[in-house]
Order: C-alpha cells, then structure tokens, then sequence
C-alpha cells in the first residue's frame, strides 16, 4: 500500500521570502514523486519529479525538491516566492515495482502576500 | 502540439440523469487515467488505460460508472444514474509510458469537466 500526505493544507508567505510545502510518503517499493500546480481555472501542470536518479530535483519556474529516503519526505521549495507563484501544489507517489499505482495529496494552498 | 482535450467543460444535470464525459489525449500518448477531483481534495484516479486496456479500475463505482478507450484513442467515461455525490470535477490525463505498468513519465492533464448535480 502507498499514501501521501501534505502537511498543510494552506502556506502563506510574503512576496519575495521563500516556499516550504512539505510531502511525506509511504511506499512498499522505491516510489516515483512528482509535484504538480494547479492555477485556479486551469489545469494540472508538472513541476518536477523524481524517478530514481538525482535526489535533488530542480523544477520549472525555480522550484526544486528533495528525495530523502530516510526520512520518507519530498518537500517542495523555492528561495523567493512570486505572485505568480499562488495556486494549489499537489504532491504524487507513484510506487515502483509491479503495477504502479499513482496516488495524490489533498493538496496545499500557496497563498502569496504582496 | 494540442494537449488533451476535454469536453463538456461544465454539465449540470439533475440527479438519476446518464452523463457522459469525453477526453481525446494526446497524440501517440498509449497512457490514459480518468480521475474525480472533489471540492477541497486532490484528484482521485478513477480508471487507468494502457492502449485499449483497462488496467486498474479498482477505484470506478461499476455499478453506475463505466468507460471506454476503443481503438486505444480517446475516451468516454459516463455515470447512470447520476447522484448528487457525484458533482466533482472530472479530469482526465494522458501519458507516453515507456514501461508496461509504469507511471515514471509526465502526465498532461486537460482542463477538466465540472459536473454539478441538482
């Protein structure tokens, strides 16, 4: 059995201070994560994702992500957070091995303050 | 390119209705998932295709959802009867998997239909 879990469901920061958004996952196989964006109105949208080679993933639009395995974590971050940056941020788990069954986070609201 | 395409965008129908969604992927994109996206909450995979196969529907409701993939294109996902849980956003996605059962590659979502129930 697989899971996700965004540990906040709302992250508010300030224009130009940076982005935590935090995943923990749990996987009986070496998993695939990802993280999406989803702009309001509009659709889902890859950031990044992590399959198995560099644990340090760098995005689009500067977001980067850590694999840590030993902590079961892939949270998500950018130095300096952009207006443009607000939406909502969906972490992925994807387990290896056999069939691979996707899984999504509840997501977490980004809300950038001017 | 075109990305995947969806349609109705919004239905609204009363409840015990049929309703059908359509999605048309990406071009030479063998993978295709339906989800269900309610209020507040991260999508929820629905159905997934390889090609014309349907290799996980543990999560469709059979007893009124069902959905195709003829000739490994695009799709129709319908409900009948509707309820009134069933208003929630339907989003479909496409993918171009390398491996058999993977999900390592980039999924393309497309914009999603919003049903609301009455």
């Amino acid at each position: 059995a697989q899971s996700v879990t965004q540990l906040d469901s709302h992250v508010s920061v300030s224009e130009g201070t940076p982005v935590l958004l935090r995943c923990n996952y749990s996987s009986s196989y070496s998993p695939s994560l990802f993280w999406y964006v989803q702009h309001p109105n509009k659709g889902l949208q890859l950031l990044l994702k992590y399959t198995s080679a560099a644990t340090l993933v760098k995005g689009i639009n500067g977001f980067e992500a850590e694999f840590k395995k030993s902590e079961t974590s892939f949270h998500l971050t950018k130095p300096s957070a952009h207006m443009s940056d607000a939406a909502e941020y969906f972490c992925v788990v994807s387990g290896s091995g056999g069939y691979q069954k996707v899984t999504f986070g509840i997501g977490t609201k980004l809300q950038v303050i001017p | 390119e075109a990305g995947v395409v969806q349609s109705p965008r919004y239905k609204i129908i009363e409840k015990k209705q049929p309703v059908a969604f359509w999605c048309n992927p990406i071009s030479g994109h063998n993978t295709l998932y339906w989800y269900r996206q309610n209020l507040g909450q991260g999508p929820e995979l629905l159905i997934r295709y390889e090609n014309e196969e349907a290799v996980d529907d543990s999560q469709l409701p059979k007893d009124r959802f069902s959905a195709e993939r003829l000739k490994g294109v695009d799709s129709t996902l319908k409900i009948q009867p509707a309820e009134l849980g069933d208003s929630a956003v339907y989003l479909c996605a496409s993918s171009l998997e390398r491996q058999f059962f993977a999900s390592t590659d980039t999924q393309y979502f497309g914009p999603g239909t919003r049903l609301t129930v009455l």
